[in-house]
């Protein structure tokens, strides 16, 4: 089946840690995108790729980096820098041109320990 | 003012009622709307997508659009308890890029 695989679903990061998010997408999909959401709160864009060896930061990119060195893999790293990372992290993918019709990753719950 | 407006409820309804979900928006230069359906701890998925203004009618759900009055809605019919989740609407400017832009999502409850 295609779809989008984030791993692991339960992260906990200690004080001063760098930790990595994995996602891998098996749609042949171009464009890649991280997204946090806080409870009682809509998604807010991280990073996104709309091809391989390039991304762009969205709207809240401080304290996280991206790679993108294969079309199926996005991994995000969420830094030390990151002062407030406890969030429920999306990974989705699209279509080129088809911004509007993400497909989502089934998340990764990051805390703090 | 936000640039995406949307309840967050919670919204409890009793199975078969018709439900309405609303969001309003301030800048007229969006041009796509989505709504997409949340489930608990899950990736949301993607419900309705119209481009500029008028309805969309699938099944059960019917998106509708008013760019006169910057507000969209998603009507339910015979809302069912398998559609208790959060719906979040979602909305783009026009042209080759931008992003979309969240709404913090209205939370359901469809009591049997």
């Amino acid at each position: 089946d295609g779809g989008i695989t984030q791993s692991p679903k339960y992260l906990f990061r200690k004080e001063g840690q760098n930790v990595t998010l994995s996602c891998e997408q098996n749609l042949n999909h171009d464009a890649m995108y991280w997204y946090r959401q806080d409870p009682g709160q809509g998604l807010r864009l991280i990073y996104y790729s709309q091809i391989v060896n390039d991304f762009q930061k969205g709207d809240i990119a401080e304290g996280y980096s991206v790679s993108r060195e294969k079309k199926e893999s996005f991994p995000l790293t969420v830094t030390s820098a990151q002062k407030n990372p406890t969030a429920f992290y999306l990974c989705a993918s699209s279509e080129q041109g088809g911004y509007e019709k993400l497909f989502f990753g089934s998340g990764t719950q990051l805390s703090v320990l | 003012q936000k640039e995406v407006e949307q309840d967050p409820g919670p919204l409890s309804v009793p199975e078969g009622a018709i439900v309405s979900l609303n969001c309003t928006y301030s800048n007229s230069a969006f041009q796509y709307f989505m709504w997409y359906r949340q489930y608990s701890r899950k990736g949301p998925e993607l419900l309705m997508y119209t481009y500029s203004s008028g309805n969309k009618e699938d099944g059960r759900f019917t998106a509708q659009v008013d760019k006169s009055s910057k507000y969209i809605s998603l009507f339910i019919r015979d809302s069912q308890p398998s559609d208790s989740a959060t719906y979040l609407c979602a909305m783009r400017y026009g042209g080759s890029q931008g992003n979309l832009i969240f709404g913090k999502g209205t939370k359901l409850s469809v009591k049997p």
